[in-house]
C-alpha cells in the first residue's frame, strides 16, 4: 500500500458527461501530480499542485480541470467526455524527507467512456 | 525543462540472468532525484529504487541496483537473477524538488522461462 488513495477505482460513463476523480495523498505530502495513461501508452503529465497552488501544467485539455484543497486532497474534473478520454488516471504524491525525496502512486482510476 | 529518455522500447531476458535497462536525462540542475518504477500487467505503479543526485554511491534494493553517472546524466537499472514476476513496463523518472515528476517512455521487459 503506497498510502495514496484514489477513488473511484473504476468508472464507466457516457460521452458528454462529467466526472470527478479524487486523490488523497500520503499524510504530509504537499505535492500532488495527475497523469493520464491510455492503453499501451506512457504516462502523460496533466498537472501538479503544491500545497494548494498549481505548480506545473502539462498536456491537460481545456475540458479538464483540477484543484487541491486545504486538506491537500485533490480532484480532477473531466467534462464533455469523449471516447478518447478512456484511460487510466493516476495520482501521485511526493514529499521531502530530510534531504531525500520520494514519490508514490495511487492505484489509479480506470475511466471508460462509452 | 527536464527530459528523460529510455531508448529501449522492449527488452527480454532469460530467467535467472541479468539485464540492464538504460535511461538518460537532461537537466541543468544540480540537486534532483531519480527513480525507477515498475508497472506490471495489473498497471499499478510500483517504486523500485531511488537515487539522490548528491549521493555518489549507487542505490541498491535486493536484486535491483542502479548505475548512476551524474556527469553523463545516465541512470541505468540492473536486475540480477531475473524472475518471471519482473516482467513489466519499467519507467525511469526525474524529480526536481517542488517541480513535476518527469517520466521516460518506458521499457517493456519480458522475462522468459
Amino acid at each position: 500500500d503506497s498510502g495514496v488513495t484514489q477513488t473511484p477505482k473504476h468508472l464507466i460513463t457516457a460521452t458528454g458527461q462529467r466526472v470527478t476523480l479524487r486523490c488523497s495523498p500520503r499524510s504530509g505530502d504537499l505535492s500532488v501530480y495527475w497523469y493520464q495513461q491510455s492503453l499501451d501508452q506512457g504516462l502523460q503529465f496533466l498537472i501538479q499542485y503544491y500545497n494548494g497552488e498549481e505548480r506545473a501544467k502539462g498536456n491537460i485539455l481545456e475540458r479538464f480541470s483540477a484543484q487541491q484543497f486545504p486538506d491537500l486532497h485533490s480532484e480532477l474534473n473531466l467534462s464533455s467526455l469523449e471516447l478518447g478520454d478512456s484511460a487510466l488516471y493516476f495520482c501521485a504524491s511526493s514529499r521531502m524527507v530530510g534531504d531525500r525525496s520520494e514519490a508514490f502512486f495511487g492505484q489509479g482510476t480506470r475511466l471508460t467512456v462509452v | 525543462a527536464q527530459t528523460v529518455t529510455q531508448s529501449q522500447p522492449e527488452m527480454s531476458v532469460q530467467e535467472a540472468e541479468t539485464v540492464t535497462l538504460s535511461c538518460t536525462y537532461d537537466t541543468s540542475e544540480n540537486n534532483y532525484y531519480l527513480f525507477w518504477y515498475k508497472q506490471p500487467p495489473s498497471r499499478q505503479m510500483i517504486l523500485v529504487i531511488r537515487q539522490e543526485a548528491y549521493k555518489q554511491q549507487n542505490a541498491t534494493e535486493n536484486r535491483f541496483s542502479v548505475n548512476f553517472q551524474k556527469a553523463a546524466k545516465s541512470f541505468s537499472l540492473k536486475i540480477s537473477d531475473s524472475q518471471l514476476g519482473d516482467t513489466a513496463m519499467y519507467f525511469c523518472a526525474f524529480l526536481l524538488s517542488g517541480s513535476r515528476l518527469t517520466f521516460g517512455e518506458g521499457t517493456q521487459l519480458t522475462v522468459n522461462p
